[in-house]
């Protein structure tokens, strides 16, 4: 079974500087891929970036970037020069190689993260 | 440029009403999904659908049931609401190009807030 820890209830951070919101995930699997996705207080799932367990490179989108250390089992996010913006829930989710839940995402409970002026 | 739709937006029901979720996506896609979402609990899935007729449990999928009868619509029933079914919940959906580990975001509904008296 997949677990993924989320292990920052709440983060803050002043606009303009980098964040990093860990993300570690628990897996027997050797292939999955991995998802951050933002939800803002409006409510809606946005999705972010995606890393798949045999991409060789970090994945990078904008002024998001995915940490991946395959070993150590984590995929932290970060994003540099934090906006206001970006206040807001993270999600990091797997989607494994198995077809028992129809490839659904196991997500991780969340980070909250306010930007300060 | 729809994406994934829910209705309603917000419901009410006493305890033991009746109601149905519907979502709709125009992406084509055959993969869908219903979340709930909990404070503190991430996303955790309820019940699931891999093409038109076929549905499958998740997680959680107690007090639910599901019925996918054209490609585009995924429904979720309650058949007689309990308060500990007040939550929030998502529809998504997805293609599986390329396998399960491509980068295929799931896409989300802006979600469906459910409050059960």
């Amino acid at each position: 079974a997949q677990k993924i820890t989320q292990t920052q209830p709440g983060m803050f951070v002043q606009e303009k500087e980098a964040v990093t919101l860990d993300c570690t995930y628990d897996t027997s699997d050797q292939s999955y891929g991995l998802f951050w996705y933002k939800q803002p207080s409006s409510g809606e799932m946005i999705f972010l970036i995606y890393q798949g367990s045999y991409d060789e490179q970090n994945a990078t989108e904008g002024r998001y970037s995915l940490n991946f250390q395959k070993a150590r089992k984590s995929a932290n996010l970060v994003i540099s020069a934090s906006q206001l913006g970006d206040s807001a829930m993270y999600f990091c989710a797997m989607r494994g190689p198995n077809s028992n839940s129809g490839y659904a995402l196991n997500f991780g409970k969340g980070t909250s993260l306010l930007v300060t002026p | 440029n729809a994406g994934v739709t829910q209705t309603p937006k917000f419901r009410v029901l006493k305890t033991g009403q009746s109601m149905t979720l519907l979502c709709a996506q125009d992406m084509n896609h055959e993969y869908m999904y219903w979340y709930r979402q909990d404070p503190g609990m991430g996303l955790r899935l309820i019940h699931y659908s891999v093409g038109e007729g076929t549905t499958a449990k998740g997680e959680v999928p107690d007090g639910y049931n599901v019925s996918r009868l054209k490609k585009q619509n995924f429904l979720l029933g309650l058949e007689s609401a309990a308060p500990s079914q007040t939550s929030v919940y998502f529809c998504a959906s997805n293609r599986l190009a390329g396998g399960p580990l491509a980068k295929n975001i799931q896409y989300f509904g802006a979600g469906t807030r459910l409050s059960v008296l």
